[in-house]
C-alpha cells in the first residue's frame, strides 16, 4: 500500500533551536495534515494544507505543501519544552473518502 | 477537543472473546474512522464510514467489523479477539471527507491476554 516516509525518526534539541521535519511519498495527495501527539492522548491537528505550494503558519509552526504534491515539511521555530511529543504527517489521498496515510512519526525531545 | 468520546478508554480481555469499542460524536460529522496505532507502524486505518449504514474497509480490516446505525455512533467490533489486536484504537471524524480536516478522539487502550 501507500507509504509516507517521515524523517527524522527522532530529534533531541536544545531549547530555542529551530526544528525541521519532512514527509515524502511516491503517491500524490490532495491534502497534507500535521498532527502532534502527547503521551496517552490522541493526535491533535496542528496545520492543514490544501493546495500545492501552500505555505501556512500557526504561531511558531510553519508547514508547506510540496509543489509535486508528494511531500510536505513542518518547521518549528524557537523550540520550547512543551513542544516535546511525537509529530505525524498525514496525506489524504485523491478521491472523496478522506482516508489518511500516516508517516511513522518524529519524536521530538527538547532540553531546557 | 472535537466532541469525540471513545469508550471504554481501557480494557483488558481474553483471547477469543468479543469486544466492542464505541465512538460517539456530537459534531454531526458525516465521516467517521477507526485507526489503530502500534509501535513502528504509526496509525493505520481499520474501517471508515461515510454515512449511516455506509461503511468500507481500510488497510487493516481483517478481524474487525463496524456498524453505524446513527450519525453520532460508530462501533468497532473484534469478533474474537487475538493478541495481535492488542493496540491503541483511535476514532476520528471529518465533516466532508476529502479536503477537510480530520479530528481524533483520545484513544482506547485494548490489551488481549
Amino acid at each position: 500500500g501507500q507509504q509516507l516516509n517521515q524523517s527524522p525518526q527522532s530529534m533531541f534539541i536544545q531549547e530555542g533551536e529551530d526544528v525541521s521535519m519532512n514527509c515524502t511519498s511516491s503517491s500524490i495527495f490532495n491534502t497534507w495534515l500535521w498532527y502532534k501527539q502527547d503521551p496517552g492522548e490522541g493526535p491533535v491537528l496542528l496545520i492543514a494544507l490544501y493546495k500545492a505550494g501552500e505555505l501556512t503558519s500557526n504561531g511558531r509552526l510553519t508547514a508547506q505543501f510540496g509543489i509535486t504534491r508528494k511531500d510536505s515539511f513542518l518547521n518549528i521555530s524557537a523550540s520550547i519544552p512543551s513542544d516535546v511529543g511525537i509529530y505525524f504527517c498525514a496525506g489524504q489521498l485523491t478521491g472523496n473518502t478522506g482516508k489518511l496515510i500516516f508517516g511513522q512519526g518524529t519524536t521530538l525531545q527538547v532540553k531546557p | 477537543d472535537a466532541g469525540i468520546t471513545q469508550s471504554p478508554r481501557h480494557k483488558v480481555t481474553e483471547t477469543g472473546t468479543p469486544v466492542t469499542l464505541r465512538c460517539h460524536q456530537t459534531e454531526n460529522h458525516r465521516y467517521m474512522y477507526w485507526y489503530r496505532q502500534d509501535p513502528g507502524h504509526g496509525l493505520r486505518l481499520i474501517h471508515y464510514s461515510y454515512g449511516v449504514k455506509d461503511t468500507d474497509k481500510g488497510e487493516v480490516s481483517d478481524g474487525y467489523s463496524v456498524s453505524r446505525s446513527k450519525t453520532e455512533d460508530f462501533l468497532l467490533t473484534l469478533e474474537s479477539a487475538t493478541s495481535s489486536q492488542t493496540s491503541v484504537y483511535f476514532c476520528a471524524i471529518s465533516w466532508t471527507g476529502a479536503g477537510n480536516t480530520i479530528y481524533f478522539g483520545e484513544g482506547s487502550w485494548l490489551t488481549v491476554v
